[in-house]
């Protein structure tokens, strides 16, 4: 099972939006809406952000929001702020021999 | 509050076992998919294991054949047992709960670091 597809890293000034896009197959992104979105900051555990490719979890600030388009899925951040520099994973369930797909992590950098 | 406290990391050498135990508090422990996940130093995300129910279980092709994991609910604590460890083994490994009513990890441990190393 191969990693999904993320950019490296993604950057934006304080206030802009930015995007973060997440590329599968038709076995994990494309052929289930359990797509997630984590977001991790240097020496923690990861947080969920997004479940099920566009739902909040309580506490979780409206300037996240998620959404999918065939086998690639993606995390916008609107309003972007300093706290919100961190490294993004999104994760899918997959119908393959495993469970769980991570991708290959964006860092996002607040200039 | 849902609190996942991981221990039984260290320092082991390539071909060695190791068991990591995860305690659970703050829900109904047995009602729950579990999950091992976890990160290489400086690299990302790695989904290693998952206990759906006691015959539904599943591995990463990484680890399959050297890992097990298990649970038990009477002792709110999630296990796993890592046998013929290899330096790529090396990496903070993280307890995580599945969502109440979806697939996806919604609550993390703190993680507890093993390292495979001679």
């Amino acid at each position: 099972q191969s990693a999904l597809t993320q950019p490296a890293s993604v950057s934006g000034s304080p206030g802009q939006s930015i995007t973060i896009s997440c590329a599968g197959t038709s076995s994990d992104v494309g052929g289930y809406n359990y797509v997630s979105w984590y977001q991790q900051h240097p020496g923690k555990a990861p947080k969920v952000m997004i479940y099920d490719v566009s739902n909040r979890p309580a506490g979780v600030s409206n300037r996240f929001s998620g959404s999918k388009s065939g086998n690639t899925a993606s995390l916008t951040i609107s309003g972007l702020q300093a706290e919100d520099e961190a490294d993004y994973y999104c994760c899918s369930y997959t119908s393959s021999s495993s469970f769980y797909v991570f991708g290959t992590g964006t860092k996002v950098t607040v200039l | 509050e849902v609190q996942l406290v991981e221990s039984g990391g260290g320092l082991v050498k390539p071909g060695g076992s190791l068991r990591l135990s995860c305690a659970a508090s703050g829900f109904t422990f047995s009602s729950y998919n579990m999950n091992w996940v976890r990160q290489a130093p400086g690299k990302g995300l790695e989904w290693v294991s998952s206990m759906i129910t006691s015959t539904y279980i599943h591995y990463a092709d990484s680890v399959r054949g050297r890992f097990t994991i298990s649970r038990d609910n009477s002792k709110n604590s999630l296990y796993l047992q890592m046998n013929n460890l290899r330096a790529e083994d090396t990496g903070v490994y993280y307890c995580a709960r599945d969502g109440s009513s979806s697939t996806h990890l919604a609550s993390w441990g703190q993680g507890i670091l093993v390292t495979v190393s001679s």
